[in-house]
Formats: C-alpha cells, structure tokens, sequence
C-alpha cells in the first residue's frame, strides 16, 4: 500500500512565524487531505487537495502529484495553531492513510 | 455538510465486557465507512473498511471476531468491541465517503470515542 511520511516531525515556533510541513507519498494518489487535530482529538479537515494550490486565511497547501509532495504552509502562527498535524493520502478504491504527524508548538 | 457522528463519545468499561460504537452519516448516505484506531501520541491506524450490506474488510493484525464491525444502513456502521481488555483502551475514529458528493474521494471524520477498558 501506499506510504505516508511526514517532516518535520516536531515544530517549535515564536508566535508571528511562518512555517511549512511536508509530506511525502510513495505512489500517485486520488486524495490527500490535510488536517489538524485538535486537544479533544477531532480531526479538523484543513484541506483537500489532491493537486493544485490551496489558501484558507494564514494558511495555504500545494500537492505537487507528479513529484508525490505537498506542503502545509502556516503564515503568522498564533498560539491556537498550536496541534498535530497530520496529512493523508489514498488511491481509489482503499482508504485514506495517515502520516505520522508534525506536532506544532507555537509560544507567545 | 457530510457531517458524521459517533456515539458514545467517551466509554469506560469492564474488562471482559463487549462496548458497541456507533458511526452515523448524518446529511448523506455512506456506501462505505472506515474504522480507525489512535493510541496516545501515534497516528491513526486503519482497522477495518465496512461496505453497506457486505462484510466488512480487515487490515492485517486486526482481529475480525474481537473487532464486529456491522453495516447495516447507508447512515450507521458500528463497531463493538468484544470481549475487551486494557490493551484495547484507545481513542476510536470512523470516517465515511460521500459518493454523491463533488469529491467522491473525500474522507468525512466523526468526532470520535474514547475507550478506556479497567
């Protein structure tokens, strides 16, 4: 099956920094979907983007399919962004498939 | 919408007691649902995909007669734990496609339920 790896995976920032996460798939995929996991442990769907770029306020992403990457970009980090991150990715017919995170520390 | 639900959000049982979790689609009809687990600190882990009015599909090392996944409607899939023991105390996740939706390939993640087993 498909392989999921994720980088870096802790991340200690000041609050008002950028940041960027990747993740890299070891195969083509129809899905990758990033999310945020919050305290409670709900997963927050941040976006779906199997290809192309994609903004939602301070934060973007880019899947770059043909060389199976894509990248989580934070502007201006504030202590709420503070979480896991975890990226997933599948091919038709399976399910999605999860990293292993990026734990996200941002102090003020 | 593609809003999906899990019941109980929190359980503490015995252990050797059987503990059912419910997964619902609440605004869409789910042909197929997933079944995942999360122990503290790690990634989700997929246990099990569950197809409506079919057995559901097991990944390797996930036992099929401790893990009853049934689907019986286009809205519910659920999950009882059998049997179960501290080893089994984890953070349980379901997710569902929407295959009528724009993006047919899109995971929908319920809130999920915390199982503590003593």
């Amino acid at each position: 099956g498909i392989q999921v790896e994720q980088s870096p995976p802790d991340l200690i920032l000041q609050e008002g920094a950028n940041s960027t996460l990747r993740c890299n798939f070891s195969d083509s995929v129809n899905n990758l979907q990033w999310f945020h996991q919050n305290p409670w442990g709900q997963l927050i769907n941040l976006f779906y983007i199997p290809s192309g770029t994609k903004q939602n306020g301070r934060l973007s992403a880019t899947t770059v399919a043909t060389e199976r990457y894509s990248l989580l970009y934070i502007s201006s980090s504030q202590t709420t962004d503070s979480g896991v991150y975890f990226c997933a990715a599948l091919q038709a017919g399976t399910a999605l498939i999860f990293g292993k995170g990026t734990t996200l520390s941002v102090s003020s | 919408g593609a809003v999906v639900s899990q019941h109980p959000s929190r359980v503490i049982c015995k252990s050797g007691t059987s503990v059912k979790i419910e997964c619902r689609s609440l605004d869409f009809q789910a042909t197929t649902m997933f079944w995942y687990r999360q122990f503290p600190k790690q990634s989700l882990m997929l246990m099990a995909t569950s197809n409506e009015g079919s057995k559901a599909t097991y990944e390797q090392g996930v036992e099929k007669d401790k893990f009853l996944i049934n689907h019986a409607s286009l809205t519910l899939s659920t999950l009882t734990v059998t049997s179960a023991h501290p080893e089994d105390s984890s953070f349980y996740i379901c997710s569902a496609l929407n295959p009528s939706g724009a993006r047919i390939y899109e995971q929908y993640f319920g809130p999920g339920t915390r199982l503590t087993v003593t």
